[in-house]
């Protein structure tokens, strides 16, 4: 059964770093693309950040860009996302999935929580 | 940017009556359209990607269809476990972007 379980989240000041992870399970993780999407309360999906299978690439949406970066660590089958220079406005819950081969996400985890906050 | 417009926001209806979802694509992305289920308490759980072509498990009176820009979610007969917030994402291009989402309520 695939797994992805996220942590890492919590309040955070703006201007800092948070770092969040996702641990993956259930399937051979090299294999595939991981992603992050976040979703702010009460508002729709947005893609964050992709990783390819191997870490070689890696794409971003414009907001984030300069400020996060999405990695992988292949032998621990784990996925995480620095975000750094923390906005108000990248408070969300984030979730980590995995990417087809096509681009789109086929499984998800259950999200993390990340409140920007002084 | 591909903008992603998805429609009704709100929809209610019966169980075991049909109901449509419409999503259009501010410019063309071919048939790479994919929908996707949100309930509280589970995982986002991927429906129907590539326009038309059902995940394994997804039950066959889901369905979707279009190309282009203009591409529809379909749910026939109702179950009581469909009611749930909907969205599309376009897997065309980077950045991959999504509807803003359709709740489907109990009528």
């Amino acid at each position: 059964e695939v797994q992805l379980v996220e942590s890492g989240g919590g309040l955070v000041q703006p201007g800092r770093s948070m770092k969040l992870s996702c641990a993956a399970s259930g399937f051979t993780f090299n294999n595939y693309d991981m992603a992050w999407v976040c979703q702010a309360p009460k508002k729709g999906l947005e893609w964050v950040a992709t990783i390819s299978y191997d870490g070689s690439s890696t794409y971003y949406r414009d907001s984030v860009k300069g400020r996060f970066t999405i990695s992988r660590d292949n032998a621990k089958s784990t996925l995480y996302l620095q975000m750094d220079s923390l906005r108000s406005e990248d408070t969300a819950t984030y979730y980590c999935a995995r990417q087809g081969r096509e681009w789109y996400f086929d499984y998800w985890g259950q999200g993390v929580m990340v409140t920007v906050s002084s | 940017d591909v903008q992603m417009t998805q429609s009704p926001s709100y929809l209610a209806a019966s169980p075991g009556e049909s109901v449509s979802i419409s999503c259009k694509a501010s410019k063309s992305i071919n048939t790479y359209l994919a929908w996707y289920q949100e309930k509280p308490g589970k995982t986002n759980k991927l429906l129907i990607y590539s326009g038309s072509t059902l995940q394994s498990g997804t039950p066959s009176r889901f369905s979707g269809s279009g190309s282009g820009t203009d591409f529809t979610l379909t749910i026939r007969s109702l179950e009581p476990e469909d009611f749930a917030v909907y969205y599309c994402q376009q897997h065309n291009e980077y950045p991959l972007t999504f509807g803003s989402g359709t709740k489907l309520e109990i009528k």
